[in-house]
């Protein structure tokens, strides 16, 4: 099973600063499947990013993904008021899907 | 619109089981399969398995193969999620969520969450 490793676990930043989020998976992972979900408290996971760069539906460019093989980011180009969350990133691979174990974005 | 909408919140007894619904709308049942993903405290994602809405076949995580069946119901648009031999650590929210159809695998709008407790 791959596994997929966060950093940072926390992230204390300003809003309208640049946030920059670690995913690193144990073995190499197809761009195709890396995807990236924000969640808010008591809320569903919503998705971000998939095929490791490309931005869903309604999602504002000031989210962007990138990476290949083993190590991806999530980057927030300047921080809202609404983008402090958790953020998870997911891989499918072998007939299974795994995420990590979130980064939380909170306001310093 | 599609819409995901679950079955609310369960308390079981360990050595229980518990079933939830995940009804959807806004989009071809049949044509997009769904999968059902937990979220123990925090702890993270957990995909346990999923069904092919058009032909009821169903995939399970092998952490949970053998506790855990999922079944569809195309008459009413909805799927299910049963876990039985419930003990505490299968305390959690549980969410299905529906796989985009185009093979990049990843799951494009989610249930609200189920919460399952499990206590005696």
């Amino acid at each position: 099973e791959i596994v997929l490793t966060q950093s940072p676990g926390t992230l204390s930043l300003s809003p309208g600063e640049r946030a920059t989020l670690s995913c690193r998976a144990s073995q190499s992972v197809s761009s195709d499947y890396l995807a990236w979900y924000q969640q808010k408290p008591g809320q569903a996971p919503r998705l971000l990013i998939y095929r490791a760069s490309s931005r869903a539906t309604g999602i504002p460019d000031r989210f962007s993904g990138s990476g290949s093989g083993a190590d991806f980011t999530l980057t927030i180009s300047r921080l809202e008021p609404e983008d402090f969350a958790v953020y998870y990133c997911q891989q499918y691979g072998s007939s299974r899907w795994t995420f990590g174990q979130g980064t939380k974005v909170e306001i310093k | 619109q599609v819409h995901l909408v679950q079955s609310g919140a369960e308390v079981k007894k360990p050595g229980a089981s518990v079933k939830v619904s995940c009804r959807a709308s806004g989009y071809t049942f049949t044509d997009y399969t769904m999968h059902w993903v937990r979220q123990a405290p925090g702890q993270r994602l957990e995909w346990m398995g999923w069904i092919n809405t058009n032909n009821g076949d169903s995939t399970y995580s092998q952490k949970f193969q053998g506790r855990v069946t999922i079944t569809r119901d195309t008459s009413a648009n909805t799927v299910y999620m049963e876990l039985s031999s419930l003990r505490s650590e299968d305390t959690a929210v549980y969410y299905c969520a529906k796989k985009e159809g185009s093979g990049w695998n990843y799951f494009d709008y989610w249930g609200q969450g189920t919460l399952v407790t499990v206590s005696s």
